[in-house]
Protein backbone atom coordinates (compact mmCIF):
# COMPACT_ATOMS: atom_id res chain seq x y z
CA UNK A 1 0.00 0.00 0.00
CA UNK A 2 1.48 3.19 -1.57
CA UNK A 3 1.40 6.20 1.26
CA UNK A 4 0.71 8.39 -2.28
CA UNK A 5 -2.36 7.28 -4.01
CA UNK A 6 -2.60 7.25 -8.28
CA UNK A 7 -4.58 5.84 -10.32
CA UNK A 8 -3.48 2.41 -11.58
CA UNK A 9 -3.81 3.23 -15.57
CA UNK A 10 -4.83 6.03 -17.70
CA UNK A 11 -4.80 6.15 -21.59
CA UNK A 12 -5.15 8.00 -24.33
CA UNK A 13 -5.16 8.61 -28.26
CA UNK A 14 -2.15 10.74 -30.19
CA UNK A 15 -2.54 14.06 -29.73
CA UNK A 16 -5.12 14.23 -26.60
CA UNK A 17 -4.07 15.43 -23.62
CA UNK A 18 -4.29 12.94 -20.36
CA UNK A 19 -3.92 14.18 -16.21
CA UNK A 20 -3.17 12.07 -13.68
CA UNK A 21 -3.73 12.22 -9.76
CA UNK A 22 -1.50 12.27 -7.40
CA UNK A 23 -3.11 12.03 -3.44
CA UNK A 24 -0.97 13.01 -0.14
CA UNK A 25 -1.36 14.20 2.98
CA UNK A 26 -0.48 16.92 5.37
CA UNK A 27 3.04 15.47 6.04
CA UNK A 28 4.06 14.83 2.30
CA UNK A 29 2.32 16.94 -0.74
CA UNK A 30 0.49 19.31 1.65
CA UNK A 31 4.20 20.53 3.13
CA UNK A 32 6.35 20.09 0.44
CA UNK A 33 7.09 19.42 -3.09
CA UNK A 34 6.30 16.79 -5.48
CA UNK A 35 8.13 14.99 -8.15
CA UNK A 36 6.85 13.32 -10.43
CA UNK A 37 8.87 10.32 -12.66
CA UNK A 38 8.94 8.46 -16.25
CA UNK A 39 9.58 4.93 -16.12
CA UNK A 40 10.44 2.92 -19.60
CA UNK A 41 10.28 -0.88 -19.55
CA UNK A 42 13.47 -2.30 -17.73
CA UNK A 43 14.73 1.10 -17.24
CA UNK A 44 15.32 3.64 -14.09
CA UNK A 45 12.56 6.25 -12.95
CA UNK A 46 13.47 9.67 -15.47
CA UNK A 47 12.95 12.68 -13.27
CA UNK A 48 10.06 14.42 -15.65
CA UNK A 49 8.99 17.18 -13.13
CA UNK A 50 10.67 18.00 -10.18
CA UNK A 51 9.01 20.93 -7.57
CA UNK A 52 5.64 20.28 -8.29
CA UNK A 53 5.98 22.16 -11.67
CA UNK A 54 9.19 22.29 -12.93
CA UNK A 55 10.42 20.40 -15.92
CA UNK A 56 14.64 19.30 -16.22
CA UNK A 57 16.45 20.20 -18.75
CA UNK A 58 15.63 18.23 -21.92
CA UNK A 59 12.05 17.24 -20.65
CA UNK A 60 9.72 18.55 -23.32
CA UNK A 61 7.25 21.19 -22.37
CA UNK A 62 4.42 18.88 -23.20
CA UNK A 63 4.74 18.09 -19.62
CA UNK A 64 3.81 19.86 -16.67
CA UNK A 65 3.00 19.71 -13.05
CA UNK A 66 0.38 21.36 -10.68
CA UNK A 67 -0.05 21.19 -7.09
CA UNK A 68 -2.97 21.77 -4.71
CA UNK A 69 -3.27 21.48 -1.27
CA UNK A 70 -2.62 17.88 -0.65
CA UNK A 71 -2.66 16.55 -3.93
CA UNK A 72 -0.31 16.97 -6.89
CA UNK A 73 -1.42 16.62 -10.92
CA UNK A 74 1.15 15.87 -14.04
CA UNK A 75 -0.61 16.66 -17.21
CA UNK A 76 0.92 15.13 -20.81
CA UNK A 77 -0.64 17.00 -23.54
CA UNK A 78 0.28 16.67 -27.54
CA UNK A 79 0.14 12.68 -26.34
CA UNK A 80 2.44 10.68 -28.38
CA UNK A 81 3.21 7.22 -28.78
CA UNK A 82 6.58 7.51 -26.76
CA UNK A 83 4.72 8.31 -23.90
CA UNK A 84 3.91 5.03 -23.24
CA UNK A 85 5.52 4.65 -20.26
CA UNK A 86 4.68 4.25 -16.18
CA UNK A 87 4.73 7.57 -14.38
CA UNK A 88 5.18 7.62 -10.55
CA UNK A 89 4.62 10.87 -8.30
CA UNK A 90 6.91 11.14 -4.67
CA UNK A 91 7.61 13.80 -2.39
CA UNK A 92 9.24 13.85 1.38
CA UNK A 93 7.46 13.01 3.97
CA UNK A 94 8.12 14.80 7.11
CA UNK A 95 6.01 12.41 9.16
CA UNK A 96 8.39 9.68 8.23
CA UNK A 97 11.48 11.41 7.42
CA UNK A 98 11.39 9.82 4.23
CA UNK A 99 10.64 9.62 0.68
CA UNK A 100 7.43 8.19 -0.16
CA UNK A 101 5.97 6.95 -3.85
CA UNK A 102 2.64 6.86 -5.49
CA UNK A 103 1.76 3.42 -7.06
CA UNK A 104 2.02 4.59 -10.30
CA UNK A 105 0.01 4.83 -13.18
CA UNK A 106 0.55 3.17 -16.61
CA UNK A 107 -0.42 4.93 -19.31
CA UNK A 108 -1.23 3.39 -22.59
CA UNK A 109 -1.17 5.54 -26.21
CA UNK A 110 -4.10 4.11 -27.89
CA UNK B 1 26.22 14.97 -15.36
CA UNK B 2 26.49 12.75 -12.64
CA UNK B 3 26.64 9.50 -12.95
CA UNK B 4 25.70 6.98 -10.70
CA UNK B 5 26.91 3.20 -11.37
CA UNK B 6 26.06 0.10 -9.55
CA UNK B 7 27.59 -3.07 -8.21
CA UNK B 8 26.98 -6.14 -6.35
CA UNK B 9 25.67 -9.73 -6.53
CA UNK B 10 22.34 -10.29 -7.84
CA UNK B 11 21.80 -13.48 -5.72
CA UNK B 12 22.05 -13.43 -1.93
CA UNK B 13 20.51 -16.76 0.15
CA UNK B 14 18.19 -16.18 2.71
CA UNK B 15 19.28 -14.87 6.37
CA UNK B 16 22.36 -13.23 5.03
CA UNK B 17 23.11 -9.88 4.02
CA UNK B 18 22.85 -7.87 0.50
CA UNK B 19 25.50 -5.61 -0.33
CA UNK B 20 25.65 -2.85 -3.05
CA UNK B 21 27.94 -0.33 -4.00
CA UNK B 22 26.85 2.83 -6.02
CA UNK B 23 30.07 4.64 -7.83
CA UNK B 24 29.96 8.34 -8.24
CA UNK B 25 30.70 9.87 -11.28
CA UNK B 26 29.99 13.98 -11.43
CA UNK B 27 29.65 14.73 -8.55
CA UNK B 28 31.08 14.18 -4.91
CA UNK B 29 29.74 11.83 -1.92
CA UNK B 30 31.11 14.57 0.13
CA UNK B 31 29.06 17.00 -1.39
CA UNK B 32 27.28 19.79 1.11
CA UNK B 33 24.10 20.08 -1.52
CA UNK B 34 23.62 16.66 -1.99
CA UNK B 35 21.79 13.67 -0.41
CA UNK B 36 22.82 9.80 -1.47
CA UNK B 37 19.70 7.47 -1.38
CA UNK B 38 19.07 3.87 -1.80
CA UNK B 39 15.84 2.96 -3.04
CA UNK B 40 14.34 -0.87 -4.25
CA UNK B 41 11.28 -1.86 -6.46
CA UNK B 42 9.40 -4.81 -6.56
CA UNK B 43 5.58 -5.93 -8.10
CA UNK B 44 4.50 -6.16 -4.29
CA UNK B 45 5.70 -3.05 -2.66
CA UNK B 46 6.46 -0.69 -5.40
CA UNK B 47 8.50 2.01 -5.30
CA UNK B 48 9.99 2.01 -1.68
CA UNK B 49 12.70 4.74 -0.61
CA UNK B 50 15.36 2.73 2.28
CA UNK B 51 17.61 5.10 3.43
CA UNK B 52 19.79 8.33 2.32
CA UNK B 53 23.55 9.79 3.95
CA UNK B 54 24.39 13.28 3.59
CA UNK B 55 27.27 15.52 4.38
CA UNK B 56 26.88 19.24 6.13
CA UNK B 57 29.87 19.36 8.18
CA UNK B 58 29.41 15.92 9.41
CA UNK B 59 27.65 12.75 8.13
CA UNK B 60 23.96 12.10 8.52
CA UNK B 61 21.48 8.88 8.12
CA UNK B 62 17.51 8.52 7.47
CA UNK B 63 16.64 5.17 7.09
CA UNK B 64 12.70 3.95 6.09
CA UNK B 65 11.19 2.04 9.59
CA UNK B 66 10.36 -1.00 7.59
CA UNK B 67 14.37 -1.82 7.48
CA UNK B 68 15.38 -0.08 10.23
CA UNK B 69 17.81 -2.68 12.03
CA UNK B 70 18.89 -4.48 9.31
CA UNK B 71 20.11 -1.20 7.01
CA UNK B 72 23.46 0.44 6.84
CA UNK B 73 24.25 2.65 4.52
CA UNK B 74 27.67 3.65 4.50
CA UNK B 75 29.61 6.62 2.36
CA UNK B 76 33.56 5.91 1.25
CA UNK B 77 35.03 9.12 0.34
CA UNK B 78 38.17 7.43 -0.60
CA UNK B 79 36.02 6.29 -3.79
CA UNK B 80 33.69 8.69 -3.78
CA UNK B 81 30.79 5.85 -3.54
CA UNK B 82 27.97 4.92 -0.79
CA UNK B 83 27.05 1.29 0.20
CA UNK B 84 23.69 -0.79 1.28
CA UNK B 85 24.38 -3.24 3.63
CA UNK B 86 20.40 -5.18 4.44
CA UNK B 87 20.86 -7.69 6.81
CA UNK B 88 18.84 -11.00 7.61
CA UNK B 89 17.10 -10.68 3.75
CA UNK B 90 13.67 -12.55 2.86
CA UNK B 91 12.27 -13.35 -0.29
CA UNK B 92 10.47 -10.33 0.16
CA UNK B 93 13.64 -8.34 -0.23
CA UNK B 94 13.61 -9.65 -3.64
CA UNK B 95 13.50 -6.72 -5.60
CA UNK B 96 15.06 -4.20 -8.36
CA UNK B 97 17.74 -1.79 -5.77
CA UNK B 98 18.73 1.67 -7.39
CA UNK B 99 20.57 4.09 -6.16
CA UNK B 100 19.92 7.95 -5.91
CA UNK B 101 21.20 11.58 -5.99
CA UNK B 102 19.16 13.81 -4.25
CA UNK B 103 19.88 17.52 -5.21
CA UNK B 104 17.55 20.41 -4.35
CA UNK B 105 15.29 19.05 -2.39
CA UNK B 106 14.03 16.40 -5.34
CA UNK B 107 15.87 13.16 -6.30
CA UNK B 108 17.33 13.68 -9.49
CA UNK B 109 19.23 11.34 -10.76
CA UNK B 110 19.12 7.51 -10.15
CA UNK B 111 21.50 4.65 -10.85
CA UNK B 112 20.97 1.95 -13.73
CA UNK B 113 19.31 -0.46 -10.82
CA UNK B 114 20.41 -4.38 -9.76
CA UNK B 115 17.85 -6.95 -9.57
CA UNK B 116 18.69 -9.05 -6.13
CA UNK B 117 17.18 -12.31 -5.65
CA UNK B 118 16.65 -13.60 -2.02
CA UNK B 119 16.79 -17.24 -2.60
CA UNK B 120 18.22 -20.48 -1.71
Amino acid sequence: QSVLTQPPSASGTPGQRVTISCSGGSSNIGRNTANWYQQLPGTAPKLLIYSSNQRPSGVPDRFSGSKSGTSASLAISGLQSEDDADYFCAAWDDSLSGWVFGGGTKLTVL
Amino acid sequence: QVYLQQSGPGLVKPSQTLSLICAISGDSVSSNSATWSWIRQSPSRGLEWLGRTYYRSKWFYNYAVSVKGRITINPDTSKNQFSLQLNSVTPEDTAVYYCARGYGGNIDSWGRGTLVTVSS
